[in-house]
């Protein structure tokens, strides 16, 4: 049972543009939703998180929006630049650095 | 400065044969955590720890176990190695009620034919 799906698997964008990725949860105990940024060869680091409290965070380019009603949260990359090419995983967990589970990823492609 | 290294990066072994990858941190965070990753199925949790003597099974154990006997190490063993172990296993630290964030290492390649 997948607890946190992720979509779309891939994800090609111009330069400039915006990418948008999406993530749906099932378990409401939920109350910590971090994204994590992953580029071939490295291991995923922390990009952005937010808590069920708040409906959206924005760090620079990055801005996660929180529907929790729903039980959907994205990730928004915005001005997309050819560095921002990578994977990434939206995740889940019961209490913040707690064990997460992990959405099944999202491959950015952005073309100059 | 202090970091969080996996050993060995690249692995191949047999079916059959007991592995393990190593994991090190010299943050002296007391939360450690082994995943792996596959294709579409994002990283899913192996074991997890809180402390030294503390370990835990995460949602696909199976075939794995893990010991902390320190707190700067939690090695990954596969006790008989199967092809559907083939992946790339990631370790993680996290220092506790200090911050939320979960701090991944390079990540271990292990092939098993």
């Amino acid at each position: 049972q997948q607890q946190v799906k992720q979509s779309p698997q891939s994800l090609i964008v111009q330069k400039g543009g915006i990418s948008i990725i999406n993530c749906a949860y099932e378990n409401t105990a939920f109350d910590y939703f971090p994204w994590y940024q992953q580029f071939p060869g490295k291991g995923p680091a922390l990009l952005i998180a937010i808590r069920p409290d708040v409906s959206e965070k924005k760090e620079g380019r990055f801005t996660i929006s929180f529907n929790k009603s729903a039980k959907q949260f994205s990730l928004h990359i915005m001005d997309s630049q050819p560095g921002d090419s990578a994977t990434y995983f939206c995740a889940a967990s019961i209490a913040a650095g707690n064990k997460l589970t992990f959405g099944g990823g999202t491959r950015v492609l952005v073309k100059p | 400065d202090a970091e969080i290294t996996q050993s060995p990066r690249h692995k191949i072994t047999e079916t059959g044969r007991q592995v393990t990858l190593a994991c090190h941190q010299t943050w002296n965070h007391n939360n450690m955590f082994w995943y792996r990753q596959d294709l579409g199925h994002g990283l899913r949790l192996i074991h997890y720890s809180y402390g030294v003597q503390d370990t835990n099974k995460g949602e696909v154990s199976d075939g794995y176990s893990v010991s902390r006997s320190n707190t700067e190490d939690l090695p990954l063993t596969l006790e008989s190695a199967a092809s559907s172990q083939t992946s790339v296993y990631f370790c993680a630290s996290r220092p506790g009620l200090a911050s939320d964030t979960q701090y991944f290492g390079p990540g271990t390649r292990l092939t098993v034919l």
